[in-house]
Order: structure tokens, then C-alpha cells, then sequence
């Protein structure tokens, strides 16, 4: 069956820097993009990026460019976010969530992974 | 970017109840909507992809309807396992945006 595993919850100090990790399974890795979700506390969803599973290439959505990084190993099927420079707005739950095309929608998505940055 | 709007931001119901929850896209998308369940401490769970094609599993009493920009979610006969948010999103231009979502309360 298809899963996402994300790393656990994450407490951080501003300016430090964090890697969530997204493990997927039951699936081919590479025939899937990879999405990258925001949920900032009790707000709504705010979507961040993908990442092409096939070559390796991220687009960023506005206001999600310069601190934060996508990247993959294949070779562990895992995809990657990293934020560096964090700040205290970047506390947030953080998803990822598969994409087949976009008429499919975003089929399957990890747990989530909360990242707390204390100032 | 493409504005998502939802409507109500929250309701109140019954179990029984018919439920219906409105999205509004700020230009056309065709049918490159999809929609979402997310309950409380949970990620968000595809319901309905290309406005109103049920995903797997997806209970019947769910459906989507609509095209262009104006697209609905009914849910038929509300169940105790329904109350929860729910979204919107466009898939047609990138950044895929999302509504601000819609509370569906127990009366």
C-alpha cells in the first residue's frame, strides 16, 4: 500500500535550520512529483512547491523561495525539505503529498511533520 | 495566482442533513478541482479530484459538481464521521491554491 512517512516533530531556534524527510513506499518513486504542503497553527493550507522525482527539479511557489530547499535521494525513495534561517512564521505543520498529474489531485500525503522555531 | 473562495467559511448541521459547500475560482480552471477532508491532527485526505470524480473508497453521499469557476461539494445524508474541514483547490495553474476552508460543525 502507498505511504508517506515524514520525520517526527522538530523544536528549533530562530536562525537555526531543519530537514524534515518524506519516506515513500508502495509505489514507484519516480513516476510520482512530490508536493510540499504548509499548515501554519490553525490556519488553512498553503502550498509550497514540488519537486520532480525524475530529474530532480524543484519549483517554488512565491514566498517559498531562498530559505527553503526541496531535494530527493531516490536511491531511499525519500524527498526532502530543508528551511534555513528559520524564523518564528515558520512554525508550522509541514506535509508532503504525492502528484500523479494535475487532473489527479494530491492523491496521497504524508502525516505531516510539526516544525516549532522558539525565539 | 488564482484566489480559491469558499462558502461558509463554517456551518452547522445535523446528522441526516444534506451539506452543501461552494468554491469560487478567481478565472477559469476547467474542471481542475479537487477537494479535501482534513480532521483534527490529521493531513488532509482527497475526497474528489477533477471536480467530480470520487476517489477511491470516498463514500457515495459525497459528490462534486461544476466547471470553469464555480464548483460545489454535496454531501447527501451527513454522517457522524463527516464533521470536519474541508477544501478546495485548483490544479490548473500553477501555484495550485487552495480555500480557506469550510468547518462543518455538529448542531
Amino acid at each position: 500500500q502507498v505511504q508517506l512517512v515524514q520525520s517526527g516533530s522538530e523544536l528549533k531556534k530562530a536562525g537555526a535550520s531543519v530537514k524534515v524527510s518524506c519516506k515513500a513506499s508502495g509505489y514507484t518513486f519516480t513516476s510520482y512529483v512530490m508536493n510540499w504542503v504548509r499548515q501554519a497553527p490553525g490556519q488553512g493550507l498553503e502550498w509550497m512547491g514540488w519537486i520532480d522525482t525524475n530529474t530532480g527539479n524543484p519549483t517554488y511557489a512565491q514566498g517559498f523561495t531562498g530559505r527553503f530547499v526541496f531535494s530527493l535521494d531516490t536511491s531511499v525513495t525519500t524527498a526532502y525539505l530543508q528551511i534555513s534561517s528559520l524564523e518564528a512564521e515558520d512554525t508550522a505543520m509541514y506535509y508532503c503529498a504525492r502528484e500523479d498529474s494535475p487532473v489527479y489531485g494530491l492523491d496521497y500525503w504524508g502525516q505531516g511533520s510539526l516544525v516549532t522555531v522558539s525565539s | 495566482d488564482i484566489q480559491m473562495t469558499q462558502s461558509p467559511s463554517s456551518l452547522s448541521a445535523s446528522v441526516g442533513d444534506r451539506v452543501t459547500i461552494s468554491c469560487r475560482a478567481s478565472q477559469t480552471i476547467a474542471t481542475y478541482l479537487n477537494w479535501y477532508q482534513q480532521k483534527p491532527g490529521k493531513a488532509p485526505k482527497l475526497l474528489i479530484y477533477a471536480a467530480s470524480t470520487l476517489e477511491s473508497v470516498v463514500p457515495s453521499r459525497f459528490s462534486g459538481s461544476g466547471s470553469g469557476t464555480d464548483f460545489t461539494l454535496t454531501i447527501s445524508s451527513l454522517q457522524p464521521e463527516d464533521f470536519a474541514t474541508y477544501y478546495c483547490q485548483q490544479s490548473y495553474i500553477t501555484p495550485w491554491t487552495f480555500g480557506q476552508g469550510t468547518n462543518v460543525e455538529i448542531k
